[in-house]
């Protein structure tokens, strides 16, 4: 249980366009999803958090206008990176939290490296 | 002082031995304590989850958490080469009442288990 999926696992762009990452929570339903970013040998970056049927909540520095997030269902959350340039290349990765009794647990999905050339 | 300090590494251990993975976090308040290993290039893996003081065994993992010193470790027994990656604590902290709580990360623990 608690799957969650990427779609693309890696996509190449040309500077100027846009990509679209999408989150899914193939077997729960999640009212909200992660956002993060990760640089080759550095840490998760927090980019935004995801609620389902409202805005997402964007983390201090990161460009609301450029980095698009739809949480439109229970187990769909897409990121849109706009405008994308080469410093937008990293590895990007979605969570998807589940609620419990005590405590929520977050899965992560496999990722979707990005390469804007 | 950051939320959730880790020790970089890199932790060499030979196969076999123990593996002990230390983390510390800032928030008195935190309930939920987790561990994720993230193998190069992968996304993180959820491994433990632990709420309680005291000790949580899994297989060849333990969790140990103690509240009153804001610790909590990981126990990897009988270490295997395959066990080599980053292993990242997390620590649920109550960012505001409506959007739930937050996972903050530690910046990861590199083991290397070398046959």
């Amino acid at each position: 249980g608690a799957v969650v999926s990427q779609h693309p696992s890696w996509v190449i762009c040309k500077s100027g366009t846009s990509v679209k990452i999408e989150c899914r929570s193939l077997d729960f339903q999640a009212t909200t999803m992660f956002w993060y970013r990760q640089f080759p040998k550095q840490s998760l970056m927090l980019m935004a958090t995801s609620n389902e049927g409202s805005k997402a909540t964007y983390e201090q520095g990161v460009e609301k206008d450029k980095f698009l997030i739809n949480h439109a269902s229970l187990t769909l959350s897409t990121l849109t990176v706009t405008s994308a340039h080469p410093e937008d290349s990293s590895f990007y990765i979605c969570s998807a939290r589940t609620s419990g009794r005590y405590t929520d647990t977050q899965y992560f999905g496999p990722g979707t490296r990005l390469t804007v050339l | 002082q950051k939320e959730v300090e880790q020790n970089s590494g890199p932790l060499s251990v030979p196969e076999g031995a123990i593996a002990s993975l230390n983390c510390t976090y800032s928030d008195r308040g935190s309930q939920s304590f987790f561990w994720y290993r993230q193998y190069s290039g992968k996304s993180p893996e959820l491994i433990m989850s632990i709420y309680s003081n005291g000790d949580k065994e899994d297989g060849r993992f333990t969790a140990q958490l103690n509240k009153a010193s804001q610790y909590v470790s990981l126990l990897i027994r009988d270490s295997q080469p395959s066990d080599s990656a980053t292993y990242l604590c997390a620590v649920n902290i109550l960012k505001a009442m409506e959007y739930g709580n937050k996972l903050v990360f530690g910046a990861g623990t590199i083991l290397r288990v070398k046959s």
